[in-house]
């Protein structure tokens, strides 16, 4: 079992609607990370969050400590953000744990 | 353009081969870290260097091997290469340890044939 699980998969959305992808993560965590993959492969950090909320531009990031769940939300979804969304979960050690990733498509 | 630099972009080699990945972190940035993404297993965490010294260790086989030079670049050696190790390969950096942003390379491609 994976110790970070995202959900969904896919997902598939038009243009203009609000997306939400989530995160769990099994035990207790330094930081939590939101990447962004590009289709042509490069990895672009997003969000680095530990607690609370934090955003950029459309994007939303939400961390609840308790029930070790993270959130990422674009707002007015625009097919340039269609890529792989992952969340990776740090820890005291250094460690990093990786989700499996949400390939998000935003069709026009 | 994140600033980390990684060489090769791609490479092509054999079965029982070894290859040298390069990376070069953001000016300033002390951590280096490296991951391995492959079709089947995702991105898993190799290693990170921390100022020259080892910090910490995930997933990395035996056959592979890290170090970081005193100008805070990093090299991946894998050897014995096998099917297995075609995967992207990502170089990232950070200022000091995990619970910084990091910022990633544009990755190697390995192709083992």
């Amino acid at each position: 079992k994976n110790e970070v699980e995202q959900s969904p998969q896919n997902l598939t959305a038009q243009e203009g609607e609000f997306i939400t992808i989530n995160c769990s993560y099994s035990v207790g965590i330094s930081a939590l990370h939101w990447l962004q993959q590009h289709p042509g492969g490069g990895i672009v950090s997003l969000f680095m969050l530990s607690s609370g909320k934090k955003k950029h531009g459309r994007l939303i990031a939400t961390i609840n400590i308790q029930e070790k769940h993270s959130s990422l939300h674009i707002t007015a979804s625009h097919p340039r953000d269609s890529a792989v969304y992952i969340c990776a979960a740090s820890y005291n050690n250094n460690d990093m744990r990786f989700g499996a990733g949400t390939r998000l498509t935003v069709k026009p | 353009d994140s600033g980390v630099t990684q060489t090769p972009k791609h490479l092509i080699t054999a079965t029982g081969q070894r290859v040298t990945l390069r990376c070069s972190p953001r000016s300033g940035d002390l951590s280096v870290y490296w991951y391995q993404q492959s079709l089947d297993q995702g991105l898993q965490f190799l290693i990170q260097y921390y100022n020259g010294e080892e910090r910490a260790k995930g997933n990395i086989l035996e056959r592979f091997s890290a170090q970081q030079f005193p100008d805070l670049h990093s090299e991946l050696n894998l050897s014995s290469l096998e099917l297995g190790d075609s995967a992207l390969y990502f170089c990232a950096s950070s200022i000091y340890g995990a619970g910084n942003t990091q910022y990633f390379g544009p990755g190697t491609r390995l192709t083992v044939l």
